[in-house]
């Protein structure tokens, strides 16, 4: 079974640039989750989808969005970026909605703001 | 004071030591706990789920969780070199996590 894939795998931006990025879930699981994960703040959960509806938000400002298809690929948007963007972006996918026992990360996208 | 504390390392062990790794919280609805393995450039990935109090082994991997005193520790025994990298730990109030919490991570090294 494939695994979680998102792409793409780096990406460098320069500040007030928008960014989206995909993640493709292990077939079969309607869940995906994103997370932030910096040196400083450690990994931040973002939000979840769940068969298209965004079911759980965490603490981030409105500039970051996203969106899930209905073969459940989905995808995270940031507008104007800023520095502080510069991040490791995970998804995780899951059968369940947000399933903390059978959730799989995938490899992450490297975010670097300029 | 953070949600989840967690020693950030790095910490170095010889191959075939017994490595302890903890974290303390401060919120006591927190109900699961988890530990994650992260490899350089890799997603984490699940090592061990535990639920409320107790123990559990799953191969040279024990999880404890002492809710009494807010403390969670992970046991790696004959540690190996590939059980190099980042271990988190992570706890949420429900089964769905709407409110995961991830401690920074230990960076641990095994040196052959």
């Amino acid at each position: 079974k494939a695994g979680v894939t998102q792409t793409p795998r780096y990406l460098i931006k320069t500040r007030g640039q928008q960014v989206t990025l995909s993640c493709s879930p292990i077939s079969g699981h309607r869940s995906v989750s994103w997370y932030q994960q910096t040196p400083g703040q450690g990994l931040q959960f973002l939000f979840e989808y769940f068969s298209e509806t965004q079911r759980n938000k965490g603490n981030f400002p409105g500039r970051f969005s996203g969106r899930q298809f209905s073969n459940s690929r989905s995808e995270m948007n940031v507008s104007t970026l800023e520095l502080g963007d510069s991040a490791l972006y995970l998804c995780a996918s899951s059968h369940r909605s947000l399933s903390t026992d059978t959730q799989y990360f995938g490899p992450g996208t490297r975010l670097t703001v300029l | 004071q953070k949600e989840v504390e967690q020693d950030p390392g790095p910490l170095s062990v010889p191959e075939g030591a017994i490595v302890s790794l903890n974290c303390t919280y401060s919120n006591s609805a927190f109900q699961y706990f988890m530990w994650y393995r992260q490899y350089s450039r890799k997603g984490p990935e699940l090592l061990m789920y535990t639920y409320s109090s107790g123990n559990k082994e799953d191969g040279r991997f024990t999880a404890q969780v002492d809710k009494s005193s807010k403390y969670i520790s992970l046991f790696i025994r004959d540690s190996q070199p590939s059980d190099s990298a980042t271990y988190l730990c992570a706890m949420a109030k429900d089964n769905y996590g709407q409110n995961f919490v991830f401690g920074p991570g230990t960076r641990l090294s095994v040196l052959p």
